[in-house]
């Protein structure tokens, strides 16, 4: 089973700064299958980005992914009050999918 | 509007069992795998279960801490996917996510608002 760990445990910024989210995972994941979630208090996560780099639909443009193999990010451009949440990387290989233990980004 | 909703959780004593409904709608169901997720009281996301569509023989997939306790099913003619959880334990205690598939399979991208599972005695 692959295994990710999100990097930093929680990220402290203020609106209209940039975030960088860290997901590293312990093998290579598969045709770069690798998402990532934004999760806010009682709410169900929301897709964000599968397959690296693409955005899902309705998902403003400052938030990027990137990344291969066994590094990805995550990238807030600018900050938006709404954007403080946890946020999720998740893989999928070998009819099997992780989760990696979330970043939080709190408001400074 | 695209939705899941869940239903079915509730309070159960350890070793009992409780089935979870998903009913979908707003878009056609039996063209997207579908998958639950849970997350524990104060945890991250685990992926539990997902089935395939007809054209892949509705093959199943479990992760290993529910293999031979929980059955994923789906009744494309309803629209709905189901949990069938058997010997539940304590840890089984979390809300649980049905989430829509993309088409490869390696994402969710739409999600119900969950239903909680407690098993306690």
């Amino acid at each position: 089973e692959i295994v990710l760990t999100q990097s930093p445990g929680t990220l402290s910024l203020s609106p209209g700064e940039r975030a960088t989210l860290s997901c590293r995972a312990s093998q290579s994941v598969s045709s770069s299958f690798l998402a990532w979630y934004q999760q806010k208090p009682g709410q169900a996560p929301r897709l964000l980005i599968h397959g690296a780099s693409s955005r899902a639909t309705g998902i403003p443009d400052r938030f990027s992914g990137s990344g291969s193999g066994t590094d990805f990010t995550l990238t807030i451009s600018r900050l938006e009050p709404e954007d403080f949440a946890v946020y999720y990387c998740q893989q999928y290989g070998s009819s099997s999918w992780t989760f990696g233990q979330g970043t939080k980004v709190e408001i400074k | 509007e695209v939705q899941l909703v869940e239903s079915g959780g509730g309070l159960v004593q350890p070793g009992r069992s409780l089935r979870l409904s998903c009913t979908a709608s707003g878009f056609t169901f039996g063209d997207y795998p579908m998958s639950w997720v849970r997350q524990a009281p104060g945890k991250g996301l685990e992926w539990v279960s997902f089935i395939r569509i007809k054209a892949y023989d509705e093959t199943t997939e479990y992760a290993a801490s529910v293999k031979g306790r929980f059955t994923i099913s789906r009744d494309d003619s309803k629209g709905i996917a189901y949990l069938q959880m058997n010997s539940l334990k304590t840890e089984d205690t979390a809300v649980y996510y049905c989430t829509r598939a993309l088409s490869r399979g390696d994402a969710f991208d739409i999600w119900g608002q969950g239903t909680m599972v407690t098993v306690s005695s």
